[in-house]
């Protein structure tokens, strides 16, 4: 089954950018979506159509596509930054599928 | 305000059966698709099932395609999913989730309902 792959874990500084991959073989032509997922509460959209911005997201939050790899970028990152962050893209027949998830820390 | 409350979790013998109910309201349900991602204690997120808008289509990851049935109902604003087969793995929280077309992405997400499949 198709898969996305990220790192177990991120960790920056406040204020520095924090950089969250996810590479998938079929990313080149599908969308990829950013969740956010603090403890004890439900995701939220930060990203959409591998780079827009939902309406109430931090500027702070970008995202970019490039070949079979997917980046988040959040620059100045806050303490309130810090939880989970998934990725989300289709396979080649447009089930959906999500990443393993990268827990950014913020030192 | 939009809220989505899932119900029907529980604990289960591996092999059982089980359906989840999700009611929606403060939104017009059949105007959206709807979907169910589940999560395992600790663990990340899994995408299960999806549904149109008027329920023509549905969608399921392979994890679960032939056990898990995923249906609607517009006129109670209720979006469900029948666990069959159940197994040890798919012992989780399922949140119900709505669809927004303007994103291509999902706006808002339920609390939760936790299956337990254990003998």
């Amino acid at each position: 089954s198709y898969e996305l792959t990220q790192p177990p874990s991120v960790s920056v500084s406040p204020g520095q950018t924090a950089r969250i991959t996810c590479s998938g073989d079929a990313l080149p032509k599908q969308y990829a979506y950013w969740y956010q997922q603090k403890p004890g509460q439900a995701p939220v959209l930060v990203i959409y159509k591998d780079s827009e911005r939902p309406s109430g997201i931090p500027e702070r939050f970008s995202g970019s596509s490039s070949g079979t790899i997917v980046t988040l970028t959040i620059s100045g990152v806050q303490a309130e930054d810090e939880a989970d962050y998934y990725c989300q893209s289709a396979d080649s027949s447009g089930t959906r599928v999500f990443g393993g998830g990268t827990k950014l820390t913020v030192l | 305000e939009v809220h989505l409350v899932e119900s029907g979790g529980g604990l289960v013998q591996p092999g059982g059966s089980l359906r989840l109910s999700c009611a929606a309201s403060g939104f017009t349900f059949s105007s959206y698709a709807m979907h169910w991602v589940r999560q395992a204690p600790g663990k990340g997120l899994e995408y299960v099932s999806g549904i149109s808008s008027s329920g023509n289509s549905t969608y399921y990851a392979d994890s679960v395609k032939g056990r898990f049935s995923i249906s609607r109902d517009n006129s109670k604003n209720t979006l469900y999913l029948q666990m069959g087969s159940l197994r040890a793995e798919d012992m989780a929280v399922y949140y119900c989730a709505r669809h927004n077309d303007d994103y291509d992405g999902v706006d808002c997400w339920g609390q939760g309902t936790l299956v337990t499949v254990s003998s």
